[in-house]
């Protein structure tokens, strides 16, 4: 199993432009989430989905979007960067929100300038 | 905003010395978690705790679970330096989990 894995590992974007993280696991787990890593802040969640067709919003959403169509797939879209969305991004997955431990990708380093 | 807070930020230690990481919750929690990040790396799974006054212990590693299920701490003792990095808690109240802002330890050879 490759677990879970994030593409791409480093991004760096113009104030203004839109991209997508992309995150995916082969582990078949139903919860999937997406996180931002800043100095001092520790992991914030932007949004996540207790299965496929499902999404909901975290503690910090504001421009990012999210969509579910497979169990498998979570990309997280950043719809016109700002400077403030500077960060490592990780994508984490369990079985589900109730008592299991999440897997994390491995990060993706974003800089917007 | 943040609900859950550990304390402290930044732990320097000498190799051999004991090392103590705490995580409060504004709310209960019905479970809470503990996972390790290696500089550069993700984090990593460490341990769960589901029961009030619940205490596990992994090798020098040992974790308690309050018994309001609103704190919990983390305690390494004789520490080497493969310990070296930020130890977070997190808990799920809801539907969400909710990191604490994580303890960095630096391991002084």
């Amino acid at each position: 199993n490759a677990g879970v894995t994030q593409t791409p590992k480093f991004q760096v974007l113009k104030t203004g432009q839109s991209m997508t993280l992309q995150c995916a696991q082969d582990m078949n787990h139903e919860y999937m989430s997406w996180y931002r890593q800043d100095p001092g802040m520790g992991l914030r969640l932007i949004h996540y989905s207790v299965g496929a067709g499902i999404t909901d919003q975290g503690e910090v959403p504001n421009g990012y979007n999210v969509s579910r169509s497979t169990t498998e797939d979570f990309p997280l879209r950043l719809l016109s960067a700002a400077p403030s969305q500077t960060s490592v991004y990780f994508c984490a997955s369990s079985y589900s929100i109730d008592s299991y431990e999440q897997y994390f990708g491995p990060g993706t380093r974003l800089t917007v300038t | 905003g943040q609900q859950v807070m550990q304390i402290p930020q930044y732990q320097h230690v000498q190799e051999g010395e004991d090392f103590t990481t705490y995580c409060n919750s504004s709310t209960t929690l019905s479970n809470i978690q503990w996972y390790k990040q290696r500089p550069g790396g993700h984090p990593v799974f460490l341990i769960q705790l589901v029961k009030s006054g619940e205490v596990k212990k992994q090798k020098r590693l040992t974790f308690q679970f309050g018994e309001a299920k609103k704190n919990s701490s983390l305690h390494i003792t004789a520490t080497q330096t493969t310990d070296v990095g930020t130890y977070f808690c997190a808990g799920a109240p809801s539907n969400q989990f909710y990191f604490g802002t994580g303890t960095s330890l630096t391991v002084i050879p």
